[in-house]
């Protein structure tokens, strides 16, 4: 059974950073592509983040140089390190696993408050 | 305001039959698989409906996918108070980046 969970969310400062970490069992992320979705509150999804199984990285425009998404094969785990965070940033963030053309499993998200 | 667009709203009564639209473009639906995903309240996205028309296993076939052009629709037959939920297209961008469609809120 797959399961993820996604951790490091909390209330954060203007301008600062956070990682988030998202543990993956029950699959390698080594093999599989990954992705990094948000919703803000009381809105809908937007995708932010790819890495393939192959390495190659993608972003959407908003979050471009401040954002970075990598993978621990060993630890089995994919990360978000955000940088100069901004009040739209607040979120809550999935990670997600992407199977061809779709996101087929999902983890239960973690909070990730802006706040000047 | 996203790329795919969606009504905000739908709504029926238990037992009938709902769509949902999702309307893009060339550079996305138009060249690209259409997921749906169901939210349930409180919960995270549960993939629906993936490569237009497929089911996972375990979704039942009440839900069903389509997609012809640049536009997509779900269906959703004998509808339960249980399937009260918000609903997503997405879909790709050049074959790169992914989207997401604004959603739609469905009352039962």
């Amino acid at each position: 059974e797959v399961q993820l969970l996604e951790s490091g969310g909390g209330l954060i400062q203007t301008g600062g950073s956070l990682r988030l970490s998202c543990a993956a069992s029950g699959l390698a992320l080594s093999t599989n592509h990954m992705s990094w979705v948000r919703q803000a509150p009381g809105k809908g999804l937007e995708w932010v983040s790819i890495i393939y199984s192959g390495g190659n990285t993608y972003y959407v425009d908003s979050v471009k140089g401040r954002f970075t998404i990598s993978r621990d094969n060993f630890q089995n785990t994919l990360y978000l390190q955000m940088n100069s965070l901004r009040a739209e940033d607040t979120a809550v963030y999935y990670c997600a696993v992407c199977s061809g053309w779709f996101f087929d499993f999902w983890g239960q998200g973690t909070l990730v408050t802006v706040s000047s | 305001q996203s790329v795919l667009t969606q009504p905000p709203s739908v709504s029926a009564a238990p037992g009938q039959k709902v769509t949902i639209s999702c309307s893009g473009s060339s550079s996305n639906i138009g060249n690209n698989y259409v997921s749906w995903y169901q939210q349930l309240p409180g919960t995270a996205p549960k993939l629906l409906i993936y490569d237009n028309n497929k089911r996972p296993s375990g979704i039942p076939d009440r839900f069903s996918g389509s997609k012809s052009g640049t536009s997509a629709t779900l269906g959703i037959t004998g509808l339960q108070t249980g399937d009260e939920a918000d609903y997503y297209c997405g879909t790709w961008n050049n074959s790169v980046t992914a989207l997401f469609g604004g959603g739609t809120k469905l009352t039962v």
